[in-house]
C-alpha cells in the first residue's frame, strides 16, 4: 500500500516569500492532519480534515497560514508571508477516520527554512 | 502547547540492553500512543494503549499507563542499533471522540552497536 506522499522535501526561502506543500493521502483514508515540527520539539498540530471539511483549526496562525482539501484527497497548506520562526518541518499524516483510536500514518515531511 | 512532557530527553545505552522512556502529560485521555522518528522512516506509529490498559506489549516493546498519576513508560528489550531514533508519546488529549494528537518532546535514544 502506498504512503503519504508530500512535496517538495526541501524548501528554502526568504522572509515575507511565499510557499506551499502537497500532500496525497493513503487511499480512502477520510481524515487528513497537518502538522509543524519545530527543531527538538515534538509535532503540533495545524490543522484537520475530515473529507473536505476542517474539523480542527485552533492552532493554525491563519493570518498567514491556509490550508485546503479540495475534493477530500489532495490537501496543499501555504504559507503567505512566511516568517523566521516558520522554519519547521510540515508533515502531513492521514487516518481512516477521525476516531481517537485510528492510527495516524505521516509523509515524509517538507523541510522550510525560511532565511 | 504540548501536552507531554518525555523523560529522559537523551539516552544511549549499549546494543542489548534495554531502555525505558517515560512520558508524563496533563489532560484526561481515551488512548496514548507512541511513536518513533528517525531519518530513514519518518514517524511511525508503534503502539497504543487505552486508558482502561495498564499493560500492553508488542514484540519487544512494552507500555505501561498509569491514568492516576497521568503517566507512561516505554520499555524497548534487547535494544538494537535500528532502535537509534527519537519516540515521542501522543495522547488525543480530549477524552473525546476527535483524533486529535498532542506529542510530548520527545527521547532522543542512542544505541551503540
Amino acid at each position: 500500500e502506498a504512503g503519504v506522499a508530500q512535496s517538495p522535501r526541501y524548501k528554502i526561502i526568504e522572509k515575507r516569500q511565499s510557499v506551499a506543500f502537497w500532500c496525497n493521502p493513503i487511499s480512502g483514508h477520510a481524515t487528513l492532519y497537518w502538522y509543524q515540527q519545530i527543531l527538538g520539539q515534538g509535532p503540533k498540530l495545524l490543522i484537520q480534515f475530515q473529507n473536505n471539511g476542517v474539523v480542527d483549526d485552533s492552532q493554525l496562525p491563519k493570518d498567514r497560514f491556509s490550508a485546503e482539501r479540495l475534493k477530500g484527497v489532495d490537501s496543499t497548506l501555504k504559507i503567505q508571508p512566511a516568517k523566521l520562526e516558520d522554519s519547521a518541518v510540515y508533515l502531513c499524516a492521514s487516518s481512516l477516520g477521525s476516531w481517537s483510536n485510528n492510527e495516524q500514518f505521516f509523509g515524509p515531511g517538507t523541510r522550510l527554512t525560511v532565511l | 502547547s504540548q501536552q507531554g512532557e518525555e523523560d529522559p530527553q537523551a539516552l544511549s545505552i549499549q546494543e542489548g540492553e534495554n531502555a525505558t522512556m517515560n512520558c508524563s502529560y496533563k489532560t484526561s485521555i481515551n488512548n496514548l500512543q507512541w511513536y518513533r522518528q528517525n531519518s530513514g522512516r519518518g514517524l511511525v506509529h508503534l503502539i497504543l494503549i487505552r486508558s482502561n490498559e495498564r499493560e500492553k506489549h508488542s514484540g519487544r516493546l512494552r507500555v505501561t499507563l498509569d491514568t492516576s498519576k497521568k503517566s507512561s513508560s516505554l520499555l524497548i528489550t534487547a535494544s538494537r542499533a535500528a532502535d537509534t531514533a527519537s519516540y515521542f508519546c501522543a495522547t488525543d488529549g480530549y477524552g473525546g471522540a476527535t483524533n486529535k494528537l498532542i506529542f510530548g518532546t520527545g527521547t532522543l535514544l542512542a544505541v551503540q552497536p
